[in-house]
């Protein structure tokens, strides 16, 4: 059981070159986020997407975009990177294990460290 | 909007030392508050979750946590630190609906042998 997958673990662009990360889960979870992860602020999301064919914007979605692929994947693209986005991002997904409070219990991948020079 | 507060980055323990973590969040209606750990080279894993009820809840590895509804706090608690509890820890708060989490700026623990 995997649970949550990221590729790559690593990447080093230039300004201005595009990427794309991929994430994949096998839980069979509905929802699935993007967080991005930087000293001293902690994770702050950039995109989710509470079901298969949504996405909504997260605290910090400018420079991003994301595709929900199908139920198990969600990449996260960056069209022109820049050095502010430098930074390591991580992958979610989760579990409504409370209807009443609409709680999300989340499951991380390992990460992908990415370095915009 | 919803913010989370942890009161200190780095916290440096003795083994055997008693552990409190500070954490506040600003929301107004109802929360779902939890605890994240992310320990060297590992993924972000739960550590303890509130929903509603005992105040007090439990987590793995001996952790606990208080919600206090008045002070908007949900402080994290161990009476004993291991060597192996060093790692960093996130408050996190979800609001009713659940999928916006927003994270603390986190804590990394450092406990001495």
């Amino acid at each position: 059981n995997a649970g949550v997958t990221q590729t790559p673990k690593f990447q080093v662009l230039k300004t201005g070159q595009s990427m794309t990360l991929q994430c994949a889960q096998d839980m069979n979870h509905n929802s699935m986020y993007w967080y991005r992860q930087d000293p001293g602020m902690g994770l702050r999301l950039i995109y989710y997407s509470a079901s298969e064919g949504t996405t909504d914007k997260g605290e910090v979605p400018n420079g991003y975009n994301v595709s929900r692929l199908n139920k198990r994947e969600f990449s996260l693209r960056l069209e022109s990177a820049a050095p502010s986005q430098t930074s390591v991002y991580f992958c979610a997904s989760s579990e409504l294990v409370r209807a009443v409070s609409g709680a999300n219990v989340l499951t991380f991948g390992a990460g992908s460290r990415l370095t915009v020079l | 909007a919803q913010s989370v507060s942890q009161h200190n980055h780095h916290v440096i323990l003795s083994e055997a030392a008693s552990l409190e973590l500070g954490c506040n969040y600003s929301y107004g209606g109802t929360v779902n508050l939890f605890w994240y750990v992310q320990y060297p080279g590992q993924h972000l894993q739960l550590l303890l979750k509130y929903f509603s009820g005992d105040p007090l809840v439990k987590g793995i590895k001996g952790f606990e946590a208080e919600f206090i509804k008045s002070k908007f706090s949900f402080n994290l608690r161990k009476p004993s630190v291991q060597w192996s509890d060093t790692a960093e820890y996130f408050c996190a708060v979800g609001n009713t609906g659940g999928f916006k989490t927003i994270f603390g700026a986190g804590t990394r623990l450092f406990v001495k042998a």
